[in-house]
């Protein structure tokens, strides 16, 4: 089955720490997305990519880095810049054929202190 | 730009009552609208779509019509289930070659027996 694998589930680091969250996709799909959601929020684009090798910042980029070496994968690092990186983070990719579906990941909840 | 306004929640229900969460956007184009859902802790599934004018997506009794004279996307659903509760995110497809969709702050569904 076609789907977006995020790991993992659950990831503790101290602070001062960097950290990698993972994501990886099989659909095929160009365009991939990072978001953050913090407790009864909505979604917040951190970083996107629409093509290896090339990504754009989202709304709150600062304080992350990602890259785009493979189609297939996304990998977004949480810096030590990051004031308040505790949150849970969506990974997700996108049809770039109308409808313009987007697929999610499982996400990875992050807590760090 | 692009935006979608979701009523806020929560909204708590009793089993088998009758749901609907408002759901408005603005947007240029002709978007393809969606709805997605998310059970606690999980990342967003897509529910239901809709591509064009007077277009109906449904899927596991919910239903949503796309209004263009009205702008509007509202999800409904006959008599829902106590494994309804999640949170509903109304969304609208990315345009102008973005690809970054838009979407709402989401609405807590709670349905108690």
């Amino acid at each position: 089955d076609g789907g977006i694998t995020q790991s993992p589930k659950y990831l503790f680091r101290k602070e001062g720490q960097n950290v990698t969250l993972s994501c990886e996709q099989n659909l095929n799909h160009d365009a991939m997305y990072w978001y953050r959601q913090d407790p009864g929020q909505g979604l917040r684009l951190i970083y996107y990519s629409q093509i290896v090798n090339d990504f754009q910042k989202g709304d709150i980029a600062e304080g992350y880095s990602v890259s785009r070496e493979k189609k297939e994968s996304f990998p977004l690092t949480v810096t030590s810049a990051q004031k308040n990186p505790t949150a849970f983070y969506l990974c997700a990719s996108l049809n770039r054929d109308p409808p313009y579906e987007q697929y999610f990941g499982p996400g990875t909840r992050l807590t760090v202190t | 730009g692009d935006s979608v306004t979701q009523m806020e929640g929560p909204v708590t229900l009793s089993e088998e009552a009758f749901l609907t969460i408002n759901c408005t956007y603005t947007a240029t184009g002709y978007p393809s609208l969606f709805w997605y859902v998310q059970y606690p802790g999980e990342g967003l599934q897509l529910l239901l779509k809709a591509t064009k004018a007077d277009d109906k997506g449904s899927n596991k009794g919910f239903e949503a019509t796309y209004r263009k004279e009205t702008t509007s996307f509202h999800l409904e659903k006959g008599s829902v289930q106590v494994s309804d509760s999640a949170v509903y995110f109304c969304a609208l497809s990315a345009s102008g070659g973005s690809y970054i969709p838009t979407f709402g702050r989401g609405t807590s569904l709670i349905v108690h027996p």
